[in-house]
């Protein structure tokens, strides 16, 4: 069966400092991959997706960037983070009519 | 764009009511209808798919309902219980991407 993970569950940054979220997926070849943010009080917004190695589309413009070296491995990453990029940030993967998400990374910029 | 409402935005009742939560949106152009529960900190946990073919879907005590042409659809959760405390949120497929609404929390009192 297929699993999804991700890492750190949660992390306190100071702003400034850079980011690096990790989401690997198994038991499953070539997904479609997703990055969310779910900022406090608001719902879920599609940040990134990628259909393939190095094939990565934004959604929104910001300080993000998403990084995908292997075909199971999804990235996120920032060389500075922003007050505002505090969140809980989602990975998906898609097997072609649905997403399944992973437990999630509780991400706190000060 | 495709824009995702759904309203109310909380919802507090008492334990064996029945609960509706409604959906709404702009393109009806999608592929599938999403029904999603999310317990406060945690990821999505997936209740119901509808596909944009399909005008309803059931399990257990929930139901969901489709009107692809109208751009709505209603998640019955029947009897509730104080377990079913949780956000949901409604998401739309399409193009590779799901939309989400911001969700609807609800609370069971005992």
């Amino acid at each position: 069966s297929q699993t999804i993970h991700q890492w750190p569950a949660t992390l306190v940054q100071p702003v400034g400092s850079p980011l690096s979220l990790e989401c690997t997926v198994e038991g499953t070849s070539n997904p479609n991959l997703y990055w969310y943010r779910q900022a406090a009080g608001r719902g879920l917004q599609l940040l990134f997706y990628s259909v393939g190695i190095g094939q990565i589309s934004s959604e929104v413009p910001q300080n993000l960037s998403a990084s995908r070296p292997q075909d199971r491995q999804f990235i996120l990453s920032s060389k500075k983070l922003l007050l505002s990029d505090s969140g809980f940030y989602l990975c998906a993967w898609s097997p072609k009519d649905t997403q399944y998400f992973g437990p999630g990374t509780r991400l706190t910029v000060l | 764009k495709q824009e995702v409402t759904q309203i109310p935005a909380a919802l507090s009742v008492p334990e064996g009511e029945n609960l509706v939560l409604n959906c709404s949106f702009t393109d009806s152009a999608i592929y599938n209808l999403q029904w999603f529960r999310q317990d406060p900190g945690k990821g999505l946990t997936s209740l119901l798919l509808i596909q944009s073919s399909q005008r309803e879907q059931t399990s257990g005590r929930l139901n969901a309902s489709l009107d692809k042409s109208s751009g709505r659809s209603t998640l019955y959760i029947a009897a509730s219980q104080p377990g079913d405390s949780a956000t949901y949120l409604c998401a739309v497929f399409a193009d590779y991407k799901l939309s989400f609404g911001a969700g609807t929390t609800v609370t069971v009192r005992a």
